[in-house]
C-alpha cells in the first residue's frame, strides 16, 4: 500500500468553527489531491497540488483552502464549517497529473460531520 | 465540464457468475484516461483497471476486462467468476486535466 495516512481519521465540529484536515505521503509523489465523498456524487475534487507551494482549484473549491509547505504534506482548511461540508473526504497522490495515465493512491479518509 | 454517468446505483450476481457494470462519459477530447476503482467497506480506493483512450485494445486484469467503446463513450466493467471479496461500490472516472468519478454503482455478490 502507498504510504498515505490522513489525520483525523473522525472528527465532530460544530458550524462556524475552522477545521484543517492533514494528509501526510511517505512516497515522494508530486502531485497531491483532496477529494470529497458524498451519496449520489461519488468523488469530487476540491484542489489539487502539484508541487511545494503551488495548488489550483478543483470541482467544488468553495468554503475550501489548502496548502502545502512540504512535499509530503498537503493540508485542507475549512475556514468556518458548515452542514453541507459533513462528508467524508480522501487525499490520493499520483505520480503524474490530472492530464496522466498514472494511478492516483488513495489515503483512508477523514469522516468529518458539521453540528 | 465532462461528466461521468453510471446507471446501475446497484447491482448482485451470484458467486462464480459474470456481471458488467456500466459507464457513459461526457467529452469533447479525443485523448484521455478513463478508470475503474472499487471501495469495499474498509472505505479504501483501490485501483481496479485503466485504459488510455488512444488504445483500441481492451484492457484486461485477470477476472476483470473493459469494453471501451471511444464513439459511443462508453466504458463498461465486466467481472468474470465473481467472488465474495468483489463486494464493494465500482466508481468509473475520466481524467483528462479533471479527474471526474462517476456516482458509483454498488456490486453485492452472493454466495
Amino acid at each position: 500500500d502507498a504510504g498515505i495516512t490522513q489525520s483525523p481519521r473522525h472528527k465532530v465540529t460544530e458550524t462556524g468553527t475552522p477545521v484543517t484536515l492533514r494528509c501526510h505521503q511517505t512516497e515522494n509523489h508530486r502531485y497531491m489531491y483532496w477529494y470529497r465523498q458524498d451519496p449520489g456524487h461519488g468523488l469530487r475534487l476540491i484542489h489539487y497540488s502539484y508541487g511545494v507551494k503551488d495548488t489550483d482549484k478543483g470541482e467544488v473549491s468553495d468554503g475550501y483552502s489548502v496548502s502545502r509547505s512540504k512535499t509530503e504534506d498537503f493540508l485542507l482548511t475549512l475556514e468556518s464549517a458548515t452542514s453541507s461540508q459533513t462528508s467524508v473526504y480522501f487525499c490520493a497522490i499520483s505520480d503524474s497529473g490530472l492530464a496522466g495515465y498514472n494511478e492516483q493512491f488513495f489515503g483512508p479518509g477523514t469522516r468529518l460531520t458539521v453540528l | 465540464a465532462q461528466t461521468v454517468t453510471q446507471s446501475q446505483p446497484e447491482m448482485s450476481v451470484q458467486e462464480a457468475e459474470t456481471v458488467t457494470l456500466s459507464c457513459t462519459y461526457d467529452t469533447s477530447e479525443n485523448n484521455y484516461y478513463l478508470f475503474w476503482y472499487k471501495q469495499p467497506p474498509s472505505r479504501q480506493m483501490i485501483l481496479v483497471i485503466r485504459q488510455e483512450a488512444y488504445k483500441q485494445q481492451n484492457a484486461t486484469e485477470n477476472r476483470f476486462s473493459v469494453n471501451f467503446q471511444k464513439a459511443a463513450k462508453s466504458f463498461s466493467l465486466k467481472i468474470s467468476d465473481s467472488q465474495l471479496g468483489d463486494t464493494a461500490m465500482y466508481f468509473c472516472a475520466y481524467n483528462n486535466n479533471d479527474m471526474r468519478f462517476g456516482a458509483g454503482t454498488r456490486l453485492t455478490v452472493k454466495p
